[in-house]
């Protein structure tokens, strides 16, 4: 079954740091194109990032530009989101999404579950 | 950045009625890489439609998207109980790929 599910949210203080993981399964991890979308609370989809499937290329959000910084790991079949500085805007469900063809110009197949960022005092 | 707008915001409407759904950008979406999710309370959006108009693996063909340039349509033409949902579109032709702000479809 292909899967994604991602882990590492919680509850975190303003100006704290957090490093939120998934793991894929199912598939062939390296030949594919990986993203983090967020939704806050009643809100709508926001895209965050995207990385090629071999590191190359990433792509940020221009207004989390700085604070966010994604990575993979292909012989773990992992990806990351590195976030620093968090504020109270940041308090979201984070999704992880496969691009479904070419890198940056592909919808998003398959998603995880999502992890739960709250950030607060 | 390629602004979305989806429209109406709700959409009410009774089992077995069809439903229309638009989403028009502030440019046009080049190659029609217009997309369409679904997503249902406590779950991930999944994927209905891609290319305006290909329907994903598994989605039923109630679902069906059209349009080009600047105005789409997500259209479900009959509706099911299990098709209550908030649905979004999103751009991938021109980075960042961005969403629009979704419809939700609520039973009458």
């Amino acid at each position: 079954e292909v899967q994604l599910v991602e882990s590492g949210g919680g509850l975190v203080k303003p100006g704290g740091s957090l490093r939120l993981s998934c793991a894929a399964s199912g598939f062939t991890f390296i030949s594919y194109a990986m993203n983090w979308v967020r939704q806050a609370p009643g809100k709508g989809l926001e895209w965050v990032s995207s990385i090629s499937s071999g590191s190359h290329f990433s792509y940020y959000a221009d207004s989390l530009k700085g604070r966010f910084t994604i990575s993979r790991d292909n012989t773990k079949n992992a990806l990351y989101l590195q976030i620093n500085s968090l504020r109270a805007e940041d308090t979201a469900v984070y999704y992880c999404a496969r691009d479904r063809g070419t890198f940056n110009e592909s919808p998003f197949d398959i998603w995880g579950q999502g992890t739960m960022v709250t950030v607060s005092s | 950045e390629i602004v979305l707008t989806q429209s109406p915001g709700t959409l009410s409407l009774s089992p077995g009625e069809r439903a229309t759904l638009s989403c028009r950008a502030s440019q046009s979406i080049s190659s029609s890489y217009l997309a369409w999710y679904q997503q249902k309370p406590g779950q991930a959006p999944r994927l209905l439609i891609y290319g305006a108009s290909s329907r994903a693996t598994g989605i039923p063909d109630r679902f069906s998207g059209s349009g080009s340039g600047t105005d789409f349509t997500l259209t479900i033409s009959r509706l099911e109980p299990e098709d209550f949902a908030v649905y979004y579109c999103q751009q991938y032709g021109s980075s960042p790929r961005t969403f629009g702000q979704g419809t939700k479809v609520e039973i009458k």
